[in-house]
């Protein structure tokens, strides 16, 4: 299996400009995860979805940030407009849930942000 | 609260050596699952062990093992025989189950940076 595939690996926009990022899950896998890490604020959770359905956005930092799931095989996450403080790593990680807290989730390998 | 804690920011070890990098957790929910990532400077985020609250004994992967004290919390992770290549910042982090399933985002620890020396 490929892994979980981000899309673009490296972005630099400038402010006020229209982000979008991309993720690809692992085929078989129903939940998707998009991170973010910065180095103040560590990893933090954005949103989930469970069978394409958003189950929690609470982690998405202002209505700035929307992230939609069309189907089993791809996710977006997108930032309009943008700001300097948006500056970060983006991560996708998908998972195969199973009732209970057991199942890792698999990452992408993040997609590198840079607003200017 | 803070749910996962790391309190080493930064450690250097000596190649050979084994390594403990600590992790307590805090969470009132009694199914709850504890994972260790490692992530080198390349960026990538890399599952390394997991550990259930229900599991009796603790878990081990190769050269990590993870030391699970569930009354005090604690996570430890273990690596034994450290080399160059697990020169890396180490996450906890922790997934709380909610009630009707389905997998939920985990909460992350701020990280351990670890130097394998020479």
């Amino acid at each position: 299996d490929a892994g979980v595939i981000q899309s673009p690996r490296h972005e630099v926009t400038e402010m006020g400009q229209e982000v979008t990022l991309r993720c690809k899950p692992i085929s078989g896998h129903n939940s998707l995860f998009w991170y973010r890490q910065t180095m103040m604020r560590g990893l933090e959770l954005l949103i989930y979805f469970n069978n394409n359905v958003p189950i929690d956005d609470s982690g998405m930092p202002e209505d700035r940030f929307s992230a939609k799931m069309p189907n089993a095989s791809f996710s977006t996450l997108k930032i309009q407009p943008s700001e300097p403080r948006d500056s970060a790593v983006y991560f996708c990680a998908s998972s195969h849930f199973l009732t209970g807290a057991g199942t890792e989730a698999f990452f992408g390998q993040g997609t590198r942000l840079t607003v200017v | 609260a803070q749910k996962i804690t790391q309190t080493q920011p930064g450690m250097f070890v000596q190649e050979k050596e084994a390594v403990t990098l600590d992790c307590t957790y805090d969470t009132s929910d009694p199914s709850y699952g504890l994972f260790w990532y490692k992530q080198p400077s390349s960026g990538e985020m890399i599952f390394l062990i997991y550990q259930g609250s229900y599991d009796q004994q603790n878990a081990t992967e190769g050269r990590y093992s993870l030391n699970f004290q569930k009354a005090r919390k604690s996570a430890n992770l273990v690596i034994s025989a450290s080399q160059l290549g697990d020169s890396a910042m180490y996450f906890c982090a922790m997934r709380d189950r909610h009630s009707g399933g389905g997998a939920d985002g985990l909460t992350f620890g701020k990280g351990t940076h670890l130097i394998i020396q020479p």
